[in-house]
C-alpha cells in the first residue's frame, strides 16, 4: 500500500536548538516527495521538494531534507529554530494518479 | 511561488442550508484541482480530484451529490456543500498544479476555508 509515515506526532524543543522531523515513504510511491507546513487555520505552505538530482534540498526558512533511497526517508532538518517555526509539518509523496499522499503530520513546538 | 486563493476563510451556516467555497489560481491554469477536508489535529483528506471540463473524481465514502464540484475553467473550481449538517463542520481546503511539464508535480494550496454548520 502507498503510504507516508511520520514516526513523530509531537516535537517539542527549544529555540536556537537544531530539530529532525522524520518521514518515511513505502517503496511503492514515487520518489517525487514534499515537505509542507502549516500554521493555524491557513493553508499549506511548502518548504522544499525533491523530484530528482541532489539528495540534500534545500528549502525556504532555513530547512533542508535529505532524500534516503534505501531508507526510504526524507528527514527534514533545521539547524537553529525560532519560536515562529511552530506549526504542523506534512510530509508528502505522489502518489497513483498523481495524489499527493500525507503524512499524519508533526506537531513542532518551539519553546523559549 | 504560483498563488492559489480560497474564498471564503471562514463561513458560518444554518443547518440545512448550502455553502459553496471558491479556489482560484490567480497567476497559472490549472487543469487538476483538488479538495481536501481535514479535522482537527488531523492530516488532510482528499475528497476528490476536479479536471477542467469533466466531472470530478470523488474518494470511496466522499458523497458526491452532498459535495458538488464544479470545475468549469481553468481558474476556478467550487464545492458547494449542500444541505449541510453540523457533522459537516470541518476545514476545507484546495489545492492546484501548475498545467504540463515538471511544474505538475508541485500542489500549490488555499488558504482553507473553515465551515462551521449550526
Amino acid at each position: 500500500a502507498q503510504s507516508v509515515t511520520q514516526l513523530d506526532s509531537q516535537v517539542p524543543v527549544f529555540e536556537e536548538a537544531p530539530v529532525e522531523l522524520r518521514c518515511n515513504y513505502s517503496s511503492s510511491v514515487s520518489v517525487y516527495l514534499f515537505w509542507y507546513v502549516q500554521y493555524p487555520n491557513q493553508g499549506l505552505q511548502l518548504l522544499l521538494k525533491y523530484l530528482s538530482g541532489s539528495t540534500l534540498v534545500k528549502g525556504i526558512n532555513g530547512f533542508e531534507a535529505e532524500f534516503n533511497k534505501s531508507q526510504t526517508s526524507f528527514h527534514l532538518r533545521k539547524p537553529s529554530v525560532h519560536i515562529s517555526d511552530t506549526a504542523e509539518y506534512f510530509c508528502a509523496a505522489l502518489g497513483g494518479y498523481n495524489k499527493l499522499i500525507f503524512g499524519a503530520g508533526t506537531r513542532l513546538a518551539v519553546h523559549p | 511561488g504560483a498563488v492559489v486563493s480560497q474564498h471564503p476563510s471562514r463561513v458560518i451556516c444554518k443547518s440545512g442550508t448550502s455553502v459553496k467555497i471558491e479556489c482560484r489560481s490567480l497567476d497559472f491554469q490549472a487543469t487538476t484541482m483538488f479538495w481536501y477536508r481535514q479535522f482537527p489535529k488531523q492530516s488532510l483528506m482528499l475528497m476528490a480530484t476536479s479536471n477542467e471540463g469533466s466531472k470530478a473524481t470523488y474518494e470511496q465514502g466522499v458523497e458526491k451529490d452532498k459535495f458538488l464540484i464544479n470545475h468549469a475553467s481553468l481558474t476556478l473550481s467550487t464545492l458547494t456543500v449542500t444541505s449541510a449538517h453540523p457533522e459537516d463542520s470541518s476545514f476545507y481546503i484546495c489545492s492546484a498544479r501548475v498545467s504540463g511539464g515538471t511544474g505538475g508535480l508541485e500542489a500549490f494550496f488555499g488558504q482553507g476555508t473553515r465551515l462551521t454548520v449550526v
